[in-house]
């Protein structure tokens, strides 16, 4: 069965600041991973994804995440961080075989302070 | 592009009452997928539907839940009857494409918070 563990609830980072937010997973096939942030009342918001190829993927807002397949990691980074980036993040992660499903941690609260 | 439409965004009900609520994926998506989302929590698929037929329904509780996507665009989930621990916001996400593509974007909708009291 695949998994995602997120094992932060909370990260609070100074604007300005570079800021990451961990993820690991665990599947049995090749992983596709994905970042999704949800702001209060709304609805999750695609961030990036990794497939395949280049290990560093940049995404929306500034945010790019590093795939460490021996780590089994999927860190959310950003150089520096901006007070509209408080948010609630999810990582998710499904596999290659066939119609695995997405499967998501239990997210990460990120906290910008002024 | 319009999003995935949901509706209502709110819904307060008894415990044992009935409950619908009603997805428009975005337009030309051939997938849709319902979520559960309870506080706390990420995420947990319930049914995903491929045009108009069903996918996987493995974690769909269908002693009470029932969903249906007849003409192959938007979906209604059902609850009948509702209990406290179904409380939570009921996600719909869409991705372009049919067959097993995993590597597809999902895109979600706003959600439904119910609360069952």
């Amino acid at each position: 069965a695949q998994s995602v563990a997120q094992p932060e609830d909370q990260v609070n980072v100074a604007e300005g600041n570079p800021l990451t937010v961990k993820c690991t997973y665990s599947v049995s096939g090749n992983p596709y991973l994905f970042w999704y942030v949800q702001y209060p009342n709304r609805g999750l918001q695609f961030l990036l994804k990794y497939i395949t190829g280049d290990n560093l993927v940049k995404g929306s807002y500034g945010f790019e995440a590093e795939f460490n397949k021996s780590q089994t990691s999927f860190h959310l980074k950003k150089p520096s961080a901006l007070v509209s980036d408080s948010a609630l993040y999810f990582c998710a992660v499904r596999d290659d075989s066939g119609y695995s499903t997405l499967t998501f941690g239990k997210g990460t609260m990120l906290l910008v302070s002024p | 592009e319009a999003g995935v439409a949901q509706s209502p965004r709110y819904k307060i009900i008894e415990k044992r009452q009935s409950v619908a609520f009603w997805c428009n994926p975005i337009s030309g998506h051939a997938t849709l997928y319902w979520y559960q989302q309870i506080l706390g929590q990420g995420p947990k698929l319930l049914i995903q539907f491929q045009n108009n037929g069903v996918v996987d329904d493995s974690q769909l509780p269908k002693d009470r839940f029932s969903a249906e996507r007849l003409k192959g665009v938007d979906s209604t989930l059902k609850i009948q009857p509702a209990k406290l621990e179904d409380s939570a916001v009921y996600l719909c996400a869409s991705s372009l494409r049919a067959g097993t593509s995993v590597t597809d974007t999902q895109y979600f909708g706003p959600g439904t918070r119910l609360t069952v009291l």
